[in-house]
Parts: C-alpha cells; sequence; structure tokens
C-alpha cells in the first residue's frame, strides 16, 4: 500500500534552536520526494524535491536528506526562526506523477 | 509570473445546498490544474484533476463535480452539499510538460464548513 508516514506529528522548540522531522515511505515505483511547507490557513509551498540520485538538497536555513534504500527522509531545519511555525508535509511522487501526501509535522517555534 | 487564485476563501453553507467554488490561474497556457481536499489531521486528497479544456479525471467517487469551461478556469462543484463535504478545499497548477519532478503550486484554499 503507498503510504507516507510523518514524524513527529508536533513539535514546539525554541527560537534559534535546530530541528529535524522524518518522513518513512512505502511508494512504489518511486519518482521523487518534496517537502512542502504550510503556513496555517494558507496552500503548500515547496521548500524540496529530490530525485532517487539525489541524497541532500538545501534551501536556505532548510535541508532535506534523502535515503531511497531504506526509503526514508529528514528536513533539518537550522537555526529556526518564528516564521518557521507551520505544518511541514513530506510528499512522494510515483512515476505516474500521482502524489501521496503525508499528514505533516506541526512546528511551533515560540520566543 | 504566475499566480493562482482562489476564492471564496472561506464559505458556510447549510446541508443541501449547492456549492460552486473557484479556481483561476494567470501567467501560464494549457497548466494541468488539481482539485485537492485537506480534512483535519489527514493527508491532501486528490479530488479530481484536468489536461485540458472539458477534460476532467476523477480520483474518487463522490458528491462533488468539476469542470474546466476554460484553459485556466478550473470549477468545483456540488448539487447538495453533504456534512462530510466539510474541509479545506485545494487548487493546484502545474506547467503543461513539465515534468514529475517539477512541483505542483498550490493557492490558498477555501475553508468550507457545512451546518
Amino acid at each position: 500500500k503507498n503510504q507516507v508516514e510523518q514524524s513527529p506529528q508536533s513539535l514546539i522548540i525554541l527560537e534559534g534552536k535546530n530541528c529535524t522531522l522524518q518522513c518513512n515511505y512505502t511508494v512504489s515505483p518511486f519518482s521523487n520526494l518534496r517537502w512542502y511547507k504550510q503556513d496555517t490557513g494558507r496552500g503548500p509551498v515547496s521548500l524540496t524535491i529530490m530525485t532517487f540520485s539525489e541524497n541532500t538538497k538545501s534551501n536556505g536555513r532548510y535541508t532535506a536528506t534523502l535515503d531511497a534504500d531504506t526509503k526514508q527522509s529528514s528536513l533539518h531545519i537550522t537555526a529556526s526562526q518564528l516564521s518557521d511555525s507551520a505544518s511541514y508535509i513530506c510528499v512522494v511522487s510515483k512515476w505516474t506523477d500521482k502524489l501521496i501526501f503525508g499528514t505533516g509535522t506541526r512546528l511551533q517555534v515560540f520566543p | 509570473s504566475q499566480t493562482i487564485h482562489q476564492w471564496p476563501a472561506t464559505l458556510v453553507q447549510p446541508v443541501g445546498s449547492p456549492l460552486s467554488l473557484e479556481c483561476t490561474v494567470e501567467g501560464t497556457s494549457n497548466p494541468n490544474l488539481y482539485w485537492y481536499r485537506q480534512a483535519a489531521g489527514r493527508g491532501l486528497q486528490l479530488l479530481f484533476y484536468s489536461v485540458g479544456i472539458g477534460q476532467i479525471s476523477s480520483e474518487v467517487p463522490q458528491n462533488l463535480s468539476a469542470s474546466r469551461p476554460q484553459d485556466r478556469q478550473f470549477i468545483l462543484s456540488s448539487k447538495k452539499l453533504l456534512l462530510s463535504d466539510s474541509g479545506f478545499y485545494l487548487c493546484a497548477w502545474k506547467g503543461l510538460g513539465q515534468n514529475s519532478n517539477q512541483p505542483q503550486h498550490f493557492g490558498d484554499g477555501t475553508r468550507l464548513s457545512i451546518l
């Protein structure tokens, strides 16, 4: 069954701290993995996209990693800011371009 | 640059009433268009997608329908809303011919509450 599971479900950290969000998937055939950021009441915004051959990709303070062998990905946020408070959604794309969405990790950054 | 607009932003409707949500894309031609629903605590669920005017594919059987009367306009409709239709509805687009490694771009959604 094609599934994307994210952990933790929610996370609270202090401003300036780092954090790592996890994503495990069982989607096949795999095409790529994306991380989206979704602010409350807004649509998701793409942060990174990684294909099978890519192990890591950065976008500013966001760094995503992919282990296609173990079917795991992580999103690392460095020096968190209040504006990082959002839901982070892991999405895996099949060759057919069908997207399988995780349920997201809700991150809250406090001052 | 390309932009996507959804309206209304929020909507409260009684059970049994009709529905029409609109989505328009600017700055691109022949986009692939998508309607998703996001229920609380669940991942986004693809409802419909369209690769061209009048071409609609449905992913799940439901009380909703979609239409694409113009190249950059995508409409989500219902004749009679159910309580279970409540949710956050997102429209998305992707450039025609773009490979699967290009992201879909989402609108800001419509929060639909059925009373």
